[in-house]
């Protein structure tokens, strides 16, 4: 059964640094996901990602993918407060590939 | 090109009442899923339909819940005698085939007085 665990689950930091959020899961999968949901809304894709290496970024995010690890990152340059919000990683299953599995959630809070 | 569409945006029922979600997908897709989120978690598969077939609903309660897809119309998630535990954010998502991107709609808040 595919699982996905992220983390840190709660993040808080201050505005002008950088952070990374990890993305686990446990099996072989061809597509991986970010999404950020602020509270009360639905969710807004960030970015998808579909081979071993793929790196993608957009302002101050980037997300990268290593499918032998297992592993994607999330990483955040220079934090300002509007990217405040929850940040969900989702994974497609080969067998099951229209399932998408999320991870937890890291709440993102950055202080000014 | 409207996106999902999902009514209502809140829904407040008493515990016993049954609680009808619409999900209207993106024009042209066929394909709808249907996701909880408890709070504070990650949203989980429940229920995965094409026009008028259930393909797979390993997420869902076996009891009180149920989906439909119909060839006309939007699908519509069906919870029967609600209880406090349903409160949740259920959002639908629709894609042009199985394996493609899934768009999600804003969600339906349900809270159980």
């Amino acid at each position: 059964e595919l699982k996905v665990e992220q983390n840190p689950l709660f993040l808080s930091m201050q505005e002008g640094k950088n952070y990374t959020i990890y993305c686990n899961y446990s099996t072989t999968s061809d597509r991986l996901y970010w999404y950020r949901q602020d509270p009360g809304k639905s969710l807004e894709s960030l970015f998808v990602l579909l081979s071993n290496g793929a790196v993608k970024q957009e302002g101050r995010l980037m997300a990268s993918l290593d499918t032998k690890a297992r592993l994607s990152t999330l990483h955040i340059t220079a934090a300002v407060h509007d990217l405040s919000a929850t940040y969900f990683c989702a994974v497609q299953g080969m067998d099951s590939s229209y399932k998408l599995i999320f991870g937890s959630g890291t709440r993102l809070l950055v202080r000014p | 090109n409207a996106g999902v569409m999902q009514n209502p945006r809140h829904l407040v029922r008493r515990r016993g009442q049954e609680a009808r979600l619409r999900c209207s997908p993106v024009k042209g897709h066929s394909h709808v899923y249907w996701y909880r989120q408890l709070p504070e978690e990650g949203l989980k598969f429940m229920v995965y339909l094409q026009k008028e077939n259930i393909i797979d609903e390993s997420g869902m309660p076996k009891e009180r819940f149920s989906a439909e897809f119909p060839k006309e119309g939007p699908s519509i998630l069906r919870i029967q005698q609600v209880v406090r535990g349903d409160s949740a954010a259920y959002f639908c998502a629709s894609s042009a085939g199985g394996n493609q991107p899934q768009h999600f709609g804003d969600g339906t808040r349900l809270s159980i007085l």
